[in-house]
């Protein structure tokens, strides 16, 4: 399978707990992004990367969040004392010439 | 004014029938469009795109862009029970890199 792969598919953490989502690209795609999905609402997107350099970040990206793409492959995106507030599905997409390809997603629940 | 704007549905249409799908933007200065569908509990997948004025067939689906009424439309011809799903429709934003998403129309193609 040459698609978009996420790990873990889905997350249970408690409350105030550091959790961390790999995301593996499309091999040749050297643009990657990071969305936010709670339910009833559309992507909502939090960050961008062009090969290793983080180019843009929503303001939805509070100081707990952190992401990196240290080799212009695979990205983690990390949340820090997590809240029951961060419970989403998290997306990550890679982008050939046009196109956004989504990955399966990280189902976060925060209890 | 959020930037993409959809009508959240359902809108359910026989098997058969054509559903029509509407979107409208904020921007002016949008140039690019997407189609998303979303199956429940996964991840957007994409339908397509446009960028001129005018229609864009690909299969059963057409889409359909009017800049100056700043309004994206997709039609389902033939509708399936299998096409049941949330559309969602995304604009390029301001910076270039990221798609801003709307809600998503659910839709339900009864047998």
């Amino acid at each position: 399978d040459t698609g978009v792969s996420q790990n873990p598919r889905h997350k249970i953490t408690k409350r105030g707990q550091n959790v961390t989502f790999r995301c593996d690209p499309i091999s040749e795609h050297n643009r990657l992004y990071w969305y936010r999905q709670t339910l009833g609402q559309g992507p909502e997107f939090l960050t961008y990367f062009q090969n290793e350099a983080q180019l843009e970040k929503s303001r939805l990206l509070s100081d707990r969040f952190s992401a990196e793409r240290p080799k212009g492959s695979f990205s983690t995106l990390e949340i820090q004392r997590t809240e029951q507030g961060d419970s989403a599905m998290y997306l990550c997409a890679s982008r050939d010439r046009e196109y956004q390809y989504f990955g399966p997603g990280t189902r976060l629940t925060v209890t | 004014q959020k930037e993409v704007e959809q009508n959240s549905g359902p809108l359910s249409v026989p098997e058969g029938a054509i559903a029509s799908l509407n979107c409208t933007y904020s921007d002016r200065g949008s140039q690019s469009f997407f189609w998303y569908r979303q199956y429940s509990g996964k991840s957007p997948e994409l339908i397509m795109s446009i960028y001129s004025n005018g229609d864009k067939e690909d299969g059963r689906f057409t889409a359909q862009l009017n800049k100056a009424s700043q309004y994206v439309s997709l039609l389902i011809r033939d509708s399936q029970p299998s096409d049941s799903a949330t559309y969602l429709c995304a604009v390029i934003s301001n910076s270039g890199y990221a798609l801003n998403f709307g809600k998503g129309t659910s839709l339900l193609v009864t047998p």
